[in-house]
């Protein structure tokens, strides 16, 4: 079974608007962690936001938010108020903390933000 | 800034030669470091784990004498594709553990490798 599964490839959305990438998880590790990462054109990972198993409130960094449902293992990222500068590939990651410490990515997905 | 620094950002190298790609995290000690490949519109693809003063563990189906890697200090780690071919032309990126803060782990700038 995929670890990460983004089932997105690609997703449009107006300026200033806010949109919701999806990512679902698999693991039996209680301890873990969820990652979301920005690569732009340039090829860099740009480190947006992180969200550990046991935290109990969502977490939020700036115009990112991550809509953590443990219950149905999903780790939706949510980017308020649009801007150009966001169109990149958006990855989630998963790290499993009891099971080797490795990094999970899923497939990605590309956002276009439309003027 | 920049936690994590790759170099060189993009290398033309030609078929049959060696290039060298370096990782250095910025500020702090890499107990770990993760290699990656990413082939255009792909995911990032696990090539090894680098760990100061050890050998690398490989990935299955990483070549590792294609691939070598060395982790001489807690700032640096070293991937060079050995014999190079149009094949092995990618992004590679690196990653560093031992992060300043958080459980994250950060990335280099990535390096494009061309071989012609």
């Amino acid at each position: 079974a995929q670890k990460i599964t983004q089932t997105q490839p690609g997703m449009f959305v107006q300026e200033k608007e806010a949109v919701t990438l999806d990512c679902t998880y698999d693991t039996s590790d209680p301890s873990y962690g969820l990652f979301w990462y920005k690569q732009p054109s340039s090829g860099e990972m740009i480190f947006l936001i992180y969200q550990g198993s046991y935290d109990q409130q969502n977490a939020t960094e700036g115009r990112y938010s991550l809509n953590f449902q443990k219950a149905r293992k999903s780790a939706n990222l949510v980017i308020s108020a649009s801007q150009l500068g966001d169109s990149a590939m958006y990855f989630c990651a998963m790290r499993e903390f009891n099971t080797g410490n490795q990094f999970y990515f899923g497939t990605g997905t590309s956002l276009t933000v439309i003027p | 800034g920049a936690v994590v620094s790759q170099h060189p950002s993009r290398v033309i190298c030609k078929s049959g030669t060696s290039v060298k790609i370096e990782c250095r995290s910025l500020d702090f000690q890499a107990t770990t470091m993760f290699w990656y490949r990413q082939f255009p519109k792909q995911s990032l693809m696990l090539m090894a784990t680098s760990n100061e003063g050890s050998k690398a563990t490989y990935e299955q189906g990483v070549e590792k004498d294609k691939f070598l890697i060395n982790h001489a200090s807690l700032t640096l780690s070293t991937l060079t594709v050995t014999s190079a071919h149009p094949e092995d032309s990618s992004f590679y990126i690196c990653s560093a553990d031992g992060q300043p803060s958080g459980n994250t782990i950060y990335f280099g700038e990535g390096s494009w490798l061309t071989v012609v």
